[in-house]
């Protein structure tokens, strides 16, 4: 069965330094999305892509994230200078809309990326 | 702005007996989709199920059902014959498409323990 894979799954960093996520979606999906999981706490929405573009972004997603799909199969979020409380599991998700009106179903989750800011 | 409400932080239930966890929603947007996910500790995100807004029936996966009441705006999940491997965090969630944008919303979760 098709997965969703993320890179590394645990990165720890020195804070101000940058990050890249990997993501591998499931390859014939179409849109894509980051969220992010602070530790205890629920899971919140960055962002989503589609069509080579961001379609929605979080009140979270500021001028310190940014995504791309740099080839056809990976999709990255960058965090450019990271701070202490950009520590937690950061999900990748995919999902192809298959709703007759539009709304999609399942997305499907990677395993995430434990991402710890020292 | 959408919002999704998870009122039981935590719940327990007898192994083989059937347990609601209840979810809330608020949006004026017409049309959406609304999910259950599993988040056991390993810490994946495992999606159980999805209703969409203008489906009529109740959608059901296996022991999953999902008790949709459109009115009450409530999606309630309903795990039949609990097992203890269904010991995990579940997430309510809401995916809306409007205007080419989507958004989506997770609640607070629910711990669930199933007891041998």
């Amino acid at each position: 069965e098709p997965e969703v894979t993320q890179t590394p799954s645990h990165q720890v960093t020195q804070m101000g330094q940058e990050v890249i996520l990997r993501c591998v979606p499931i390859s014939n999906h179409l849109y894509f999305y980051w969220y992010r999981q602070i530790l205890g706490q629920k899971v919140e929405f960055l962002v989503s892509f589609y069509n080579n573009e961001i379609s929605e972004k979080s009140e979270i997603f500021d001028d310190q994230f940014s995504v791309e799909r740099p080839d056809g199969s990976n999709f990255t979020l960058k965090i450019r200078s990271t701070k202490l409380e950009d520590s937690a599991m950061y999900f990748c998700a995919s999902s192809v809309p298959i709703d007759r009106r539009g709304v999609q179903e399942t997305q499907y989750f990677g395993p995430g990326t434990r991402l710890l800011v020292l | 702005a959408q919002k999704i409400t998870q009122t039981q932080p935590g719940m327990f239930v007898q192994e083989k007996e059937a347990v609601t966890l209840d979810c809330t929603y608020d949006t004026s947007d017409q049309s959406y989709g609304l999910f259950w996910y599993k988040q056991p500790s390993s810490g994946e995100m495992i999606f159980l199920i999805y209703q969409g807004s203008y489906d009529e029936q109740n959608a059901t996966e296996g022991r999953y059902s999902l008790n949709f009441q459109k009115a009450r705006k409530s999606a309630n999940l309903v795990i039949s014959a609990s097992q203890l491997g269904d010991s995990a965090m579940y997430f309510c969630a809401m995916r809306v498409y409007s205007g080419g944008y989507q958004k989506v919303t997770f609640g607070t979760g629910t711990k669930l323990q199933v007891i041998p």
